[in-house]
């Protein structure tokens, strides 16, 4: 496609319930990042998928968040027992590589979570 | 203290004026420095990149890095009311793989 794609983009879930997000990134881009979006926060980086290297997963706020890029596409963000904390919106972005740093991110239009 | 500092706004103009956007940091380290622009319900979309210190300019829109004072400006001339959006800074190191630091956004709105 065009651009980096994410679905769904509205999400409204009950608190307890697990939340799958997916991210379609621009094809030919080996990087894929995941950031979250809070009122007032910023954006708040979560986990990093370069080719076929381990994911740099320092981001995640805890063990209930996680994340998989199948044949180094498409990405899945999954949020389990979603507490309503979890509020956001989930942002994901994709570039050519990275170098040392500074390379151009296109982000997708994202998923706004809200747990009840 | 968050690593970057941004003031949210909201910041109100009239069509025409010099904006100047703001952000300070406090790592030391950070080598790239960008401004993203994001409109209601859309992702940001990169506007400017720096590296290191000094200006880049490109259209109406000129970026400052000043390291010494770890303070980065983004100016916008003859500012259109399409300029409306929120504007994000963000920076990372080098060798930073791209997990950028994000200023909160500074919300702007051009009027007629």
């Amino acid at each position: 496609g065009a651009g980096v794609s994410q679905s769904p983009s509205n999400k409204v879930t009950e608190k307890g319930k697990d939340v799958e997000l997916r991210c379609d990134p621009i094809s030919g881009h080996t990087a894929l990042y995941w950031y979250r979006q809070s009122l007032g926060q910023g954006l708040e980086f979560l986990i990093y998928f370069q080719g076929n290297s381990a994911p740099d997963k320092s981001g995640l706020p805890s063990d209930r968040f996680s994340a998989e890029r199948t044949g180094g596409s498409v990405s899945t963000l999954t949020i389990q027992r979603t507490q309503q904390e979890d509020s956001a919106v989930y942002l994901c972005a994709s570039s050519l590589a990275p170098h040392s740093g500074g390379e151009k991110l296109f982000f997708g239009s994202g998923t706004q979570l809200s747990v009840l | 203290q968050k690593e970057v500092e941004q003031d949210p706004g909201p910041l109100s103009v009239p069509e025409g004026a010099i904006v100047s956007l703001n952000c300070t940091y406090s790592n030391s380290a950070f080598q790239y420095f960008m401004w993203y622009r994001q409109y209601s319900r859309k992702g940001p979309e990169l506007l400017m990149y720096t590296y290191s210190s000094g200006n880049k300019e490109d259209g109406r829109f000129t970026a400052q890095v000043d390291k010494s004072s770890k303070y980065i400006s983004l100016f916008i001339r003859d500012s259109q009311p399409s300029d409306s959006a929120t504007y994000l800074c963000a920076m990372t190191l080098t060798g930073g793989g791209n997990k950028l630091t994000f200023g909160t956004g500074t919300q702007l709105k051009v009027e007629l």
